[in-house]
């Protein structure tokens, strides 16, 4: 089946610094999907890339989709305390529902 | 209204009880999906309704039951549930199944004792 692999698992900064976390899928995917969960909170949806090499940005936020629509990345500039959470990358086949990636666990440091 | 609702925020319940767990959206979604999320880990899918019938089931144990009794509800019925099936419990809907981005709720945060 399809499997989405996401790193690393934790990554602690201080404020200000940047941030990325990395997606790979072991299948072609359709589109892929970011969500951000706070602490004690519910994942919230952040962003969708459907096309092959496509990047996104959202204020200090960069969105990217590899050229084989394999990949996916999520960078983060000059991070804040408000960035604190766990966010999922999560693919999809055609037909197939979303498969999240384990999560990124960012911390940061005032 | 983009909000998805779950009731209760917190469910303590015995092995033999039976529970029910409830999801609502007024966003005219059309797909309405379960999932288990245990601590530090992703959303794991349980369930997914499309057009208010079941289209996708993830080989979950037949304690938990899934209903839908119209386009704006979701229920998860509970029973005879094991210690390791405590966990956050995640509703999400989407305008289409499938593709579209899903809305959470906040969770119904269960004990099984």
């Amino acid at each position: 089946g399809q499997q989405v692999m996401q790193i690393p698992q934790y990554q602690h900064v201080q404020e200000g610094e940047d941030f990325t976390t990395y997606c790979n899928s072991s299948t072609t995917l359709s589109n892929i999907q970011w969500y951000k969960q706070r602490p004690g909170g519910h994942p919230v949806f952040l962003i969708q890339l459907v096309k092959s090499g496509e990047v996104k940005k959202q204020k200090r936020l960069t969105f990217q989709f590899g050229e084989a629509k394999k990949n996916s990345s999520l960078h983060i500039t000059a991070t804040q305390t408000t960035d604190v959470g766990t966010y999922f990358c999560a693919g999809q086949n055609a037909g197939n529902m979303l498969t999240f990636g384990g999560g990124t666990r960012l911390m940061v440091k005032p | 209204d983009t909000e998805v609702t779950q009731t209760p925020k917190h469910l303590v319940m015995g092995m033999t009880n039976k529970k029910s767990l409830k999801c609502e959206q007024h966003m005219g979604h059309r797909a309405m999906y379960w999932y288990k999320q245990k601590a530090k880990k992703p959303p794991e899918l349980m369930f997914v309704y499309s057009y208010e019938k079941l289209s996708i089931n993830e080989s979950v144990p037949s304690r938990f039951s899934p209903e839908c009794p119209n386009s704006s509800l979701l229920n998860l019925h509970l029973h005879a549930l094991q210690p390791e099936d405590s966990a956050l419990y995640l509703c999400a809907s989407s305008h289409a199944p499938v593709r579209d981005e899903q809305y959470f709720g906040p969770g119904t945060r269960l004990t099984v004792l």
